[in-house]
C-alpha cells in the first residue's frame, strides 16, 4: 500500500527567510502525482503545487518550489521569502496512476515569525 | 475546475442521533470521496462514493455507521449514524476528474 510520511510535525521560519518541508512516500507504481496542500486555520484546503512523476523537472509556483527525488521517493517543499500569510498546516499528498483517492501525510504546522 | 458545496457547513448534534451531509459539485466529476479530519489531524478516507452502487469503505469504517449514497455524477450524501462524541470531526467531500482534485469546504460536526 502507498504511504506518505511527513516527519516534521511543526516548523518555524522567520519572515523573509526560506524554509523546507520534508515528505517521503512509498509506492510500487511508476505513474503518480504528488501534491502539497496548504490548510489555513479553519479554512479550505488550497493546492500549493503539484508534480507529475514522469517529469524530471521540479515544479515551481512563484515562491514555492519542490525538490522531487524519484529514486529516493522524496518530495520536499521549499518556501522562499516566507510571509506571515504562509502560516498554515501543509499536507503532502499522493495519488496513483489508477486515479484513486488522495493519500495524505500527517501534516506539518508552519509558523512564521515577524 | 469544479466548485463543491457542502451542507450543512457545521452542526451540533446530540449523541445517538444521525446527521446527513450533502455534497454537490457544479460539474461532472469522475470520482467522489468522503474524508474525516479529526481536530489537529490529517485527512482519513472513509469511503469512495460509487454512482448507482454501494460505496467502497476503508478499513475501520462500516456502512451501518456511515451510509453513503451517490445517485448521479454530481451529488453524494454521507450519513453519520448513532453519533457519539468521538464522531466530532470535520467531514470533507473531495471530487476528482483525472488527476485534478476538488475540495469541498467541509462540515464541522460537534457531538455532545
Amino acid at each position: 500500500a502507498q504511504t506518505v510520511t511527513q516527519s516534521q510535525p511543526e516548523m518555524s521560519v522567520q519572515e523573509a527567510e526560506t524554509v523546507t518541508l520534508s515528505c517521503t512516500y512509498d509506492t510500487s507504481e511508476s505513474d503518480y502525482y504528488l501534491f502539497w496542500y496548504k490548510q489555513p486555520p479553519s479554512r479550505q484546503m488550497i493546492l500549493v503545487i503539484r508534480q507529475e512523476a514522469y517529469k524530471q523537472q521540479n515544479a515551481t509556483e512563484n515562491r514555492f518550489s519542490v525538490n522531487f527525488q524519484k529514486a529516493a521517493k522524496s518530495f520536499s517543499l521549499k518556501i522562499s521569502d516566507s510571509q506571515l500569510g504562509d502560516a498554515a498546516m501543509y499536507f503532502c499528498a499522493y495519488i496513483g496512476g489508477s486515479q484513486g483517492n488522495l493519500i495524505f501525510g500527517k501534516g506539518t504546522k508552519l509558523s512564521v515569525k515577524p | 475546475s469544479a466548485v463543491i458545496s457542502q451542507k450543512p457547513s457545521r452542526d451540533i448534534c446530540q449523541r445517538g442521533t444521525s446527521l446527513t451531509i450533502q455534497c454537490q459539485v457544479d460539474s461532472q466529476v469522475t470520482m467522489m470521496f468522503w474524508y474525516r479530519q479529526q481536530p489537529g489531524q490529517s485527512l482519513t478516507l472513509i469511503a469512495t462514493a460509487n454512482q448507482g452502487s454501494e460505496a467502497t469503505y476503508e478499513s475501520g469504517f462500516v456502512i451501518d455507521k456511515f451510509p453513503i449514497s451517490r445517485p448521479n455524477l454530481t451529488f453524494s450524501t454521507l450519513t453519520v449514524s448513532n453519533m457519539s462524541p468521538e464522531d466530532s470531526s470535520i467531514y470533507l467531500c473531495i471530487a476528482s476528474r483525472g488527476f485534478w482534485q476538488f475540495f469541498g469546504p467541509g462540515t464541522r460536526l460537534t457531538v455532545l
